[in-house]
């Protein structure tokens, strides 16, 4: 593994169907990030974790939930999932400071 | 009104243009500046980094930051079709104990033969 991996790369799921999205990391970074992308919206963050065993909510943070137990792996949870949910999502790490970021491929997911 | 704004485009040049591609912020606290660049149906991989306003060059590339201003720019010489790709802007400021960047729309700029 170099960098960022993501699983999966694409899904499509029924509406209220339970989804973990996962990522790993092997730069031993602190911080990871989820974002969803969306045409016109750009990229907006749902959750972070600064360190293993803390997390924090970011912009859109409704729907899903994290957890960080720990350094490399830091999965996303959909517990229902919804249409408006569709979307391509990224996961990123960064080694802190000023936070420039490290960004995985990204999982398509639709939700219908 | 979004703390970063940046014009979607898309931007098209011939190539071997010269390409510029900005973005406004209203937040005053922020300190680090960055721009990414994204390939289609791939994720941003960060491009260039400066905290102060000025220049930084690197290759083809250079970003400039006018703090007083609130405006960013980066900007490509010698274009080519493989810088085809949408660039976001980000910048971040220190919040509760850590930096979160705000990333801008992103402007997709396409450059053809």
């Amino acid at each position: 593994i170099a960098g960022i991996t993501q699983a999966p790369t694409s899904q499509i799921l029924a509406a209220g169907r339970r989804m973990t999205l996962r990522c790993t990391q092997d730069m031993r970074h602190n911080a990871m990030y989820w974002y969803r992308q969306d045409l016109g919206l750009g990229l907006r963050l749902i959750h972070y974790s600064n360190t293993a065993g803390t997390t924090g909510k970011g912009e859109v943070p409704d729907g899903y939930s994290v957890s960080r137990a720990n350094t490399d792996d830091f999965p996303l949870t959909l517990a229902s999932a919804v249409p408006s949910q569709t979307s391509v999502y990224f996961c990123a790490s960064s080694d802190g400071g000023y936070d420039t970021q490290y960004f995985g491929p990204g999982t398509r997911l639709t939700v219908l | 009104q979004k703390e970063v704004e940046q014009d979607p485009g898309p931007l098209s040049v011939p190539e071997g243009a010269i390409v510029s591609l900005n973005c406004t912020y209203s937040n005053s606290a922020f300190q680090y500046f960055m721009w990414y660049r994204q390939y289609s149906r791939k994720g941003p991989e960060l491009l260039m980094y400066t905290y102060s306003s000025g220049n930084k060059e690197d290759g083809r590339f250079t970003a400039q930051v006018d703090k007083s201003s609130k405006y960013i720019s980066l900007f490509i010489r010698d274009s080519q079709p493989s810088d085809s790709a949408t660039y976001l802007c980000a910048m971040s400021a220190l919040s509760g104990g850590s930096y979160i960047p705000t990333f801008g729309r992103g402007t997709s700029l396409i450059v053809h033969p």
